[in-house]
């Protein structure tokens, strides 16, 4: 189907595994993004690409690492997860044709025991 | 301080109420989004703004560039208008930064 999708939509993981967030696009958007919100915070950037194989930084990257082999792939890593890492994460995309619009994934829940 | 304040955070209203939902900001920005999350999690873009007024709906968004402030208003509010507002503003590039969101609850 077209559009935006994120596996898994629920994730329950122990402190200190590596947990892989896959986010997919089917629009060939050039900028994929990764958030997380928290009460009190409101969504947060951790990363950002602005194409394949170019990534940077957001405002909260620690303890989090971005891939992006294919424009329509964006993975978020947790490399070994913690608490604090608990939220909802949220990708979303914008394509250079529709710069007006920031297109969101449904979220994935993740939960750190 | 957060460079996106938005209010109130939370607003109950009465079915066919007018309803505005205010955006202030700090910084300098390009552009200004407002955007709508269900109460299933779903976030979906209402609206970019770089000036003036635009309207979709029963949806009206306004800027003032100057006084670095926004308003959402609601006109003949629905009890499926019940959702988070979240403000964004655009300060360069490609990467928002957001208000923690306003929780309306329209009641019929």
């Amino acid at each position: 189907d077209a559009g935006i999708t994120q596996s898994p939509r629920y994730k329950i993981t122990e402190t200190g595994r590596q947990v892989t967030l896959m986010c997919h696009q089917t629009w060939s958007h050039s900028y994929m993004f990764w958030y997380r919100q928290d009460l009190g915070h409101g969504l947060r950037l951790i990363y950002y690409s602005a194409a394949a194989d170019i990534t940077d930084k957001g405002e909260v990257p620690d303890g989090y690492v971005v891939s992006r082999s294919k424009t329509e792939n964006f993975p978020l890593t947790l490399e070994s997860a913690t608490r604090s890492q608990t939220s909802v994460y949220f990708c979303a995309s914008i394509g250079r044709n529709t710069p007006d619009t920031q297109y969101f994934g449904p979220g994935t829940r993740l939960t750190v025991l | 301080k957060n460079e996106v304040e938005q209010s109130p955070q939370n607003l109950t209203a009465q079915e066919g109420e007018f309803i505005t939902i205010n955006c202030s900001y700090s910084v300098g920005i390009s552009a200004l989004h407002w955007l709508q999350q269900h109460p299933g999690g779903g976030i979906v873009s209402l609206f970019m703004l770089s000036s003036g007024k635009k309207k979709h709906g029963r949806l009206i968004a306004t800027i003032n560039i100057q006084e670095k402030h926004s308003s959402l208003h609601i006109t003949a509010s629905h009890p499926r208008d019940s959702a988070v507002y979240i403000c964004a503003v655009l300060p360069g590039g490609s990467r928002l930064t957001f208000g923690e969101g306003t929780q309306l609850t329209v009641n019929p």
